[in-house]
C-alpha cells in the first residue's frame, strides 16, 4: 500500500494568487480528513468526508478555503486568493469505514505565502 | 471540546536511555493515537490504542481508558527517535470524526 499521497510536497506563492493542495486516500478508505498545523494552533481540522461527501467543514478558516473529491481517490483543498497567514503545513489523511477509527497521514504540503 | 495535555514538553536524554511520555485527556474516547512527527515533519503513526496495552519493538503504549490517560515508553532511545510525539484523541460522540491533538512532547535524543 502506497499510503497517503499529497502533492504537491512544498509550493511558494505570492500573496494573492491561487493554490490548490492535491491528496490521493489509502486506496478502499471511505473517511478523507484536510488537517493544517502551525506553530500557533498546532494541529487543526480543516474539513473532512465520507464518501466523497464534505461532512463537517467548520474548521475552514473563512470563505477563501474551499475543498472538494470529487472521487474515491481524489481531493483538493484550495485557497484563493492566499495569503501570508496561510503559510502552514498541509496535512491529508484518511481511514477506513467502520468503528476503526485509526487515521493514516500522508507526508503534508508545507506551504509559504510571500 | 476534549482537552488533551501531554508531558513533559520537553525531554533531552542520552542515547540508550529510556523515556515514558503522558498523555491525559478529559473525556471517554473512540479513538487515541500515537504520532511520532520527525525532524522532516513527516507524521508517523505508532500506536492506535484507545485501550489496552501495545508493543512493537522498542516502543510500547498503555492506554488506560477508565482513568483517561495513555504512556508511551521508548526503550533504549537511539537519535532517530528525535522529534515531536504526539497523543491525539477521537471523543467518544455518535459521528464524532474530530481528532484532537495534544500540543506534544519534544524528545531529543544525545548521541
Amino acid at each position: 500500500d502506497a499510503g497517503v499521497i499529497q502533492s504537491p510536497r512544498h509550493e511558494v506563492t505570492e500573496m494573492g494568487q491561487e493554490v490548490t493542495l492535491r491528496c490521493k486516500p489509502i486506496s478502499g478508505h471511505d473517511y478523507l480528513f484536510w488537517y493544517r498545523q502551525t506553530m500557533m494552533r498546532g494541529l487543526e481540522l480543516l474539513i473532512y468526508f465520507n464518501n466523497n461527501v464534505p461532512i463537517d467543514d467548520s474548521g475552514m478558516p473563512e470563505d477563501r478555503f474551499s475543498a472538494k473529491m470529487p472521487n474515491a481517490s481524489f481531493s483538493t483543498l484550495k485557497i484563493q486568493p492566499s495569503e501570508p497567514r496561510d503559510s502552514a503545513v498541509y496535512f491529508c489523511a484518511s481511514r477506513a469505514g467502520g468503528r476503526t477509527y485509526e487515521q493514516y497521514f500522508g507526508p503534508g504540503t508545507r506551504l509559504t505565502v510571500t | 471540546g476534549i482537552q488533551v495535555e501531554q508531558s513533559p514538553p520537553d525531554l533531552i536524554l542520552q542515547e540508550g536511555a529510556n523515556s515514558t511520555l503522558r498523555c491525559n485527556f478529559s473525556d471517554s474516547v473512540n479513538n487515541l493515537q500515537w504520532f511520532h512527527q520527525n525532524p522532516w515533519g513527516q507524521l508517523i503513526n505508532l500506536f492506535y490504542i484507545p485501550s489496552g496495552t501495545k508493543q512493537n519493538g522498542r516502543l510500547s503504549a498503555t492506554t488506560v481508558a477508565t482513568e483517561r490517560y495513555s504512556l508511551l515508553y521508548i526503550s533504549s532511545s537511539q537519535t532517530t527517535d528525535s522529534g515531536v510525539y504526539f497523543c491525539a484523541v477521537l471523543r467518544a460522540n455518535f459521528g464524532n470524526e474530530k481528532l484532537t491533538f495534544g500540543t506534544g512532547t519534544r524528545l531529543t535524543i544525545i548521541p
